[in-house]
């Protein structure tokens, strides 16, 4: 199965600054989702990503998709201490019953 | 409310004692979905489900049984536990596999030791 390879692992930021994490996969796609995950919890979806759109908006959420380097960034704006959780990219390769799948996601610290 | 449901949230087991992890969901998925997450591995299937009475191996089944006999209920079933299997493990569901852009909903985890 494909999963997508998010990057950096780790990073940390100050509070007010812009994050961006990148999502890297290899074959081709249906879409793609964003996927947080507060610290031991369950995880919850930010955003999906279809392979015919660019760019998409959520809030303080911009998500980008270039499928021809087959990779995907999420860009948090003005971020805030309580954005500090670990994001996930989903790659849903194309075929029949095509799953979605998650790779080791990247640890974000937002500090006050 | 739609939601994910696991239970337990937490238990500690020793080697061999057979367990069952509870998963039941109220929004008529038809997908059900088992994940184990270990630190620096992420997350990883170990068992899913397209629907009633057909389940398939994820990524890491070994040491793992499932059943879907009703649609909102998937428990995932260690028969004798190992110390390798100490992880936290998430139930999911959606409407399908993923492939149409379905979010898919995450159950609260379950923080499994075993001694």
């Amino acid at each position: 199965s494909q999963q997508g390879e998010e990057d950096p692992q780790a990073l940390s930021i100050q509070e007010g600054e812009n994050a961006t994490m990148n999502c890297s996969y290899k074959t081709s796609i249906n879409n793609l989702q964003w996927y947080r995950q507060n610290s031991g919890r369950g995880l919850v979806h930010l955003i999906l990503i279809r392979s015919n759109e660019r760019e998409k908006h959520s809030g303080r959420l911009r998500v980008t998709l270039d499928t021809s380097k087959k990779s995907s960034s999420l860009l948090i704006t003005a971020s805030r201490a309580a954005d500090t959780a670990s994001y996930f990219c989903a790659p849903s390769p194309t075929g029949a019953n095509s799953k979605l799948t998650f790779g080791k996601g990247i640890t974000l610290s937002v500090r006050p | 409310e739609a939601q994910v449901t696991q239970n337990p949230r937490y238990l500690i087991t020793v080697t061999g004692k057979k367990l069952t992890v509870t998963c039941s969901q109220n929004m008529n998925h038809e997908y059900m979905s088992w994940y184990r997450q270990d630190p620096g591995l992420g997350l990883r299937q170990i068992y899913y489900s397209m629907n009633v009475e057909v389940t398939d191996k994820g990524d890491v089944p070994e040491g793992y049984k499932v059943s879907r006999k009703e649609k909102r209920n998937f428990p995932l079933i260690l028969e004798s536990p190992s110390p390798n299997q100490t992880s936290l493990y998430f139930c999911a569901s959606s409407w399908t596999s993923g492939g149409a852009g379905d979010t898919q909903y995450f159950g609260p985890g379950t923080r499994l030791t075993v001694l």
